[in-house]
């Protein structure tokens, strides 16, 4: 099992570009998250989907839309980037069971200038 | 007000020592507690959860106090592969078991 999986591991764009993060899990996980990393911040949830089929907002989802393709694959799209979107990416998964547990994928550092 | 607080270090201690992480939450909703590891550069990995009557895992000890809103992890025997960021992380009822992340404390443990 590959857990859960992330591209691209690095990026940069230029002010106003597009992109979509992607992420798969192969746990059969129902939840699938993501999380920006800053300096000082911890982590802060964007974007999550408790089961396929559902998206719902988190703390900081400006800028951000998401997709859940299905029940492996929920991707994260920033339309048009800015440089305050400079960070690391994390997407994580949970079955919807009785433990809480989270698993995080490796992480995608993106770069706006 | 931060949801979860915690002091950030870094805590530098030698190898063999005993070392304390503190972390306090805000809400009082919150219903389960974790601590992460996380190591430089790296994705976040659950340790151990926080129950309320207090476990151990082997050298780590985690200590809930609902009363106090404060959540502990005590690493005993320390070794240098402990050197890790800890985050202490909460997740509130009825939030489709959304985590909330403290910014994490620093541990660097030396020879």
């Amino acid at each position: 099992n590959a857990g859960v999986t992330q591209t691209p591991k690095f990026q940069v764009l230029k002010t106003g570009q597009s992109m979509t993060l992607q992420c798969a899990q192969d746990m059969n996980h129902n939840s699938m998250y993501w999380y920006r990393q800053d300096p000082g911040m911890g982590l802060r949830l964007i974007y999550y989907s408790a089961s396929e089929g559902t998206t719902d907002k988190g703390e900081v989802p400006n800028g951000y839309n998401v997709s859940r393709l299905n029940k492996r694959e929920f991707s994260l799209r920033l339309e048009s980037a800015a440089p305050s979107q400079t960070s690391v990416y994390f997407c994580a998964s949970r079955y919807a069971g009785t433990i809480n547990e989270q698993f995080f994928g490796p992480g995608t550092r993106l770069t706006v200038l | 007000r931060k949801e979860v607080e915690q002091d950030p270090g870094p805590f530098n201690v030698p190898e063999g020592a005993t070392v304390a992480f503190n972390c306090t939450y805000s809400n009082s909703a919150s219903q389960s507690f974790f601590w992460y590891r996380q190591d430089c550069r790296k994705e976040p990995k659950l340790l151990m959860s926080v129950y309320s009557s207090g476990n151990e895992d082997g050298r780590f000890t985690a200590q809930l106090n609902r009363a106090s809103q404060y959540i502990s992890l005590l690493i005993r025997d320390s070794k240098l592969s402990d050197s890790a960021t800890y985050l202490c992380v909460v997740s509130r009822t009825g939030t489709a078991s959304k985590l909330t992340f403290g910014t994490g404390t620093r541990l660097q443990v030396t020879l």
